[in-house]
This record gives C-alpha cells, sequence and structure tokens, in this order.
C-alpha cells in the first residue's frame, strides 16, 4: 500500500546509546519531515528536507542528525539518546511544501529513554 | 510566530450530536489544515482549506480569514469519531517547515 512507513515502531534506550529512525515513502514526494509529538504540546518540527541530499533544522534539532540520501527514505539518528527525547515521532511528507499540499504521516514510533 | 488555539481542549458527547471544534490563529496564514489522530494511532489529514468551507461526509470545516478563525464540525457523531483534532496553519509566505500546530482537541463519543 502507498503511504509513508516508520520503523521501528517501539524502542527503548538507556542513555547515551545511539539508534536510527528509518522513514520511507513510496510516493515519489519531494518534501519530508521529522515531528515528534509530546503531551500536551502540539507536533514540533526536528528536521525536514526539500529533497535528495538536502537537509534543513526545524524548531527542535538539538540532539538529532538527519540524512536523505535517496528521495525515499529520510533517516533521523539519535546519536547519544537523553530522556528529553523520550516521545512519539512521526515522519511525514507531501509532494510540495507543507501546508501548499496536504502531509501523509508514518504511523508514529514510540521512543522510550531510560 | 504563529499561535494556534484550539477549543475546546477536552469534549465528551453523546452518539448523534452535532460537534464544532474551534481553531484561532494570530498571524495571516495561506492554509489551514485539520488532522485527525486515532488512540495510539498514525495521523490523518483531513481538509486543507484556504478560504470559505470544504465538506467530505459528515465533516465540515469553515475559515474565515479576516476573523482568524476556523471550525471543524462532526454531524450525526458516532463513537468511532473518537480521536485528536489537530489543527495547523501555514503562515503567509512561509517555507518548508512553515506549519504551526494546534495541541489538538480531545473528542470523546458515547454511544
Amino acid at each position: 500500500n502507498a503511504g509513508v512507513t516508520q520503523t521501528p515502531k517501539f524502542r527503548v534506550l538507556k542513555t547515551g546509546q545511539s539508534m536510527t529512525l528509518l522513514c520511507a515513502q513510496d510516493m515519489n514526494h519531494e518534501y519530508m519531515y521529522w515531528y515528534r509529538q509530546d503531551p500536551g504540546m502540539g507536533l514540533r518540527l526536528i528536521h525536514y528536507s526539500v529533497g535528495e541530499g538536502t537537509t534543513a533544522k526545524g524548531e527542535v534539532p538539538d540532539g538529532y542528525n538527519v540524512s536523505r540520501l535517496k528521495k525515499q527514505n529520510f533517516l533521523l539518528g539519535l546519536e547519544s539518546a537523553a530522556p528529553s527525547q523520550t516521545s512519539v515521532y512521526f515522519c511525514a511528507s507531501s509532494y510540495q511544501a507543507s501546508g501548499a499540499n496536504v502531509l501523509t504521516f508514518g504511523a508514529g514510533s514510540r521512543l522510550t529513554v531510560l | 510566530k504563529n499561535e494556534v488555539e484550539q477549543s475546546p481542549q477536552n469534549l465528551t458527547a453523546q452518539e448523534g450530536e452535532f460537534i464544532t471544534i474551534n481553531c484561532s490563529y494570530s498571524v495571516g496564514i495561506s492554509a489551514l489544515h485539520w488532522l485527525q489522530q486515532h488512540p495510539g494511532g498514525g495521523i490523518v489529514s483531513l481538509f486543507m482549506l484556504s478560504s470559505g468551507k470544504k465538506k467530505h461526509g459528515r465533516l465540515i470545516a469553515t475559515i474565515n480569514i479576516q476573523e482568524k478563525h476556523s471550525s471543524l464540525h462532526i454531524t450525526a457523531s458516532h463513537p468511532r469519531d473518537s480521536a485528536v483534532y489537530i489543527c495547523a496553519v501555514r503562515e503567509s509566505g512561509g517555507g518548508a517547515d512553515g506549519l504551526t500546530f494546534g495541541k489538538g482537541t480531545h473528542l470523546i463519543i458515547q454511544p
């Protein structure tokens, strides 16, 4: 089925460990986004990409890195996980810039950092 | 940065009731989105609008650009409509990262 796939769906890390979240889309979308969702707060943009090989910082980029080596994949990395990074992470993609076109979201990845 | 406020934060209603969720924002926008998130689930885009009104099934979204306000209405509500409804706006001239999200309205429809 067409859409946005995130892996893994759940992960528990210890403080200081590293991990990578993978987002894959098969809709040939140019724009891809990583958001985090925390209780009592709206979705916040971590990093985004406007095309293969490009990335940019969003509202809350500290502690995260991203890569977009292939158009269909957008990876979010945590180099040294901290408890403050416990959150639900959503990947999204769109044909045009978010706002100018509807976003398609992945199912989310729940990350717990102990 | 745009401030997006949704009301109410929580809403419990009986099946069949007419539901209204409100969204107000502080700065001029080029588009407004309504999203739906089911418990433990992903996020689905319901509407994107920049003026007037859109309808899809039992859902209706309206926007008043002058008043900086949008409403999402659900007619003949059903327990399966129970979800968090999120409003998001794109500022006029906003770039690729230009969406600001509200905190969501948690709707429960009781049978």
